[in-house]
């Protein structure tokens, strides 16, 4: 089975502080995703990376970063933490496989995250 | 551009009765389609994936969902719904720009009624 796991449950920030979260999986996929996840809103792409040290933006990129500096870890970074930045964090990662089509994404147990 | 709409936020059924969820896609080709179910405080589990093999596709804890082209819709199903089906489930379509980005619906949130 595949493992993405993100190093906490729940985390605590203030505003202004510069905040890590990090993102491991185990099945040597190409493919990573950062998500935010909040009630109403469904689940929006931050960014995604799909090679070592390459990242594209998402939907909704402004006020994060990201870093992928080794296959396995996908690190999202709040430069500067803000309330509204106050949300579930999800990672995700996927393979490509040529010529089949999209592949499923594999989730972390995600990241809530508040900032006071 | 690829997109999936899931009417009714909250769907309420009673235990052993049927579940059903109803997904419209829109897509200029024939699309990938999943089903993930998200149980309180924890991420996305996949439930089933159509990637326009068999149009009814199984999958997990005895759901299924049937692609049907001319409708454009990947409704999912459950004959007996069960205490433990009470999650969020979101249905989710492939953006096929390469790099596996995936489009989600807004959910259905379920509540099973003993």
């Amino acid at each position: 089975d595949v493992k993405v796991t993100q190093s906490s449950r729940y985390l605590v920030k203030r505003t202004g502080e510069k905040v890590f979260l990090e993102c491991v999986q185990d099945m040597d996929h190409e493919n990573m995703f950062w998500y935010r996840q909040d009630p109403g809103l469904g689940l929006r792409l931050i960014y995604f990376s799909y090679d070592v040290k390459m990242k594209e933006k998402g939907d909704i990129p402004e006020g994060y970063s990201v870093s992928r500096e080794k296959k396995e870890r996908f690190s999202l970074i709040l430069e500067s933490a803000s309330t509204n930045q106050t949300s579930m964090y999800l990672c995700a990662s996927s393979p490509t496989l040529a010529g089949t089509g999209d592949q499923p994404q594999h989730f972390g147990d995600g990241t809530r995250l508040s900032i006071l | 551009a690829q997109s999936v709409t899931q009417l009714d936020s909250h769907v309420s059924v009673s235990e052993g009765t049927p579940v059903l969820l109803r997904c419209n896609y829109s897509s200029s080709y024939s699309p990938s389609l999943f089903w993930y179910v998200q149980h309180p405080n924890k991420g996305l589990q996949l439930l089933l994936k159509y990637t326009s093999a068999a149009t009814l596709v199984k999958g997990i804890n005895g759901f299924e969902a049937e692609f049907k082209k001319s409708e454009t819709s990947f409704h999912l199903t459950k004959p007996s719904a069960h205490m433990s089906d009470a999650a969020e489930y979101f249905c989710v379509v492939g953006l096929s720009y390469g790099n596996n980005r995936l489009a989600f619906g807004k959910g259905n949130q379920v509540v099973v009624i003993p």
